[in-house]
């Protein structure tokens, strides 16, 4: 089975301080790349994500990710971070190789980010 | 436009009830897709539906655990004689399509937290 790995569990940032959140995986085939986001009290929602062309993606709200295949990486970022962003973020990842279970998300175990004002 | 409903949003079972969770998917959309996410964990694959076709059962935990989607819209996800480790919150999920590399993301619904006592 496939195997999605967050690094940080708890990152706790003051307002306007950086983010990186890492996320590696285990797949060597193709693969297509997520970050979910859920808000307090919501539902899971699509920060971005990454099929092909430009490894650097860009989502919703200035958060960014770059895919680097030889690291079976897909790191979430954003350069200033507000207290509305508190949130758990979650990498996920679907294999695409022909034959590949159609659609599932593996996803890792997520990362609480709490952001003080 | 309506998202993805799930009903009821909590549950809580005596150890043994039968428990039904319902969910409706978006309108047109067809694949969806249940998931279990156990607390402090990311959500792990249950079942996966094209249409009627239920094409991928591989992540129910036991033979206590159905889903069905007859007609195509509306799924639900039976658990017989609940046990405490059946505690989790059930998540649906819809996208357009669910073939590997189609760029169609996958809208969640609020979930269903069941609690077996």
């Amino acid at each position: 089975a496939q195997s999605v790995s967050q690094h940080n569990h708890h990152v706790i940032l003051s307002e306007a301080a950086s983010l990186e959140l890492g996320c590696n995986y285990s797949y060597g085939g193709t693969v297509n790349l997520f970050w979910y986001v859920q808000y307090p009290g919501q539902h899971l929602q699509l920060l971005l994500k990454y099929f092909s062309g430009d490894p650097l993606v860009k989502g919703i709200k200035g958060f960014e990710a770059e895919f680097i295949k030889s690291k079976f990486s897909f790191n979430l970022r954003k350069p200033s971070v507000q207290w509305s962003d508190t949130a758990e973020y979650f990498c996920a990842v679907i294999t695409a190789d022909r034959g590949s279970t159609l659609g599932r998300l593996y996803f890792g175990r997520g990362t609480q980010l709490t952001v003080w004002p | 436009g309506a998202g993805v409903s799930q009903s009821p949003r909590y549950k809580v079972a005596k150890r043994g009830q039968d428990v039904a969770l319902r969910c409706d998917p978006i309108s047109g959309h067809v694949s969806l897709f249940w998931y279990q996410q156990a607390l402090g964990q990311g959500p792990e694959f249950l079942t996966y539906f094209q249409n009627e076709a239920q094409l991928d059962k591989s992540g129910l935990p036991s033979d206590r655990f159905f889903a069905e989607r007859p007609e195509g819209s509306v799924s639900t996800l039976k658990i017989q004689r609940t046990q405490q480790e059946d505690s989790a919150v059930y998540l649906c999920a819809s996208s357009l399509a669910g073939l590997a590399g189609d760029p169609y993301e996958q809208y969640f619904g609020p979930g269903t937290r069941l609690t077996v006592t």
